[in-house]
């Protein structure tokens, strides 16, 4: 079963605007993660937040967390056609992660 | 350091075939998960292992099956093959939090 739905599912923005990409998830989690995927192949990780975290930056990253709301948003600033990839946020739960279906983001040159 | 190998890249196979799937993760990582991408379907979770034992599996049926062997590479095996088994499977390795994929075995029935 998936963790949650992200939102949206599909974005399409111009080179140097921000992406930001929201998803929800419906049991507790040990952590949030977000993956990149481009093109049908492997996943990426991008980073990695702890429930006890509310925010937290990696490059042109940001994400969010909000526990009480079992929602988190990833923030991709300054986007570039390279960024064009589907992203995905996934639930540490105590076994295994659990995945959302994820956002396609295209960033138009 | 080598990163999570998958193979093979592709696979064709017939309706009611068997396929083996295999997978080498990071050295020194003990744990490997195996997912199913189905187009329109997302990434969904289908066996755990950990020290050469199965952890937990996902609500597939026993045809999806695997192993881990001793240098912690594993098989994910799937029988009797249907039509809907067409997917893209991704196996992973981890470390502490984060998992490292690897770039998947595309499978395809016909």
């Amino acid at each position: 079963s998936q963790q949650g739905e992200e939102d949206p599912q599909a974005l399409s923005i111009q080179e140097g605007e921000n992406a930001t990409m929201n998803c929800s998830y419906k049991t507790s989690i040990n952590n949030l993660q977000w993956y990149r995927q481009n093109s049908g192949r492997g996943l990426v990780h991008l980073i990695l937040i702890r429930s006890n975290e509310r925010e937290k930056h990696s490059g042109r990253l940001r994400v969010t967390l909000d526990t009480s709301k079992k929602s988190s948003s990833l923030l991709i600033t300054a986007s570039r056609a390279a960024d064009t990839a589907s992203y995905f946020c996934a639930g540490a739960g105590s076994y295994q992660l659990t995945f959302g279906k994820g956002t396609k983001l295209s960033v138009i040159p | 350091e080598a990163g999570v190998t998958q193979s093979p890249t592709h696979l064709i196979k017939t309706r009611g075939q068997q396929a083996t799937l295999r997978c080498s993760p990071i050295s020194g990582h003990t744990s490997v998960y195996w997912y199913q991408q189905a187009l329109g379907l997302g990434l969904q979770f289908l066996l755990w292992y950990d020290e050469g034992e199965e952890r937990n599996r996902g609500n597939f049926p026993p045809r999806f099956s695997g192993r881990q062997f001793p240098n912690y590479s594993s098989e994910l095996n799937v029988n009797a093959l249907e039509l809907e088994d067409s997917a893209l499977y991704l196996c992973a390795s981890s470390y502490a939090y984060g998992y490292t994929f690897g770039s998947g075995t595309r499978l395809t029935v016909v």
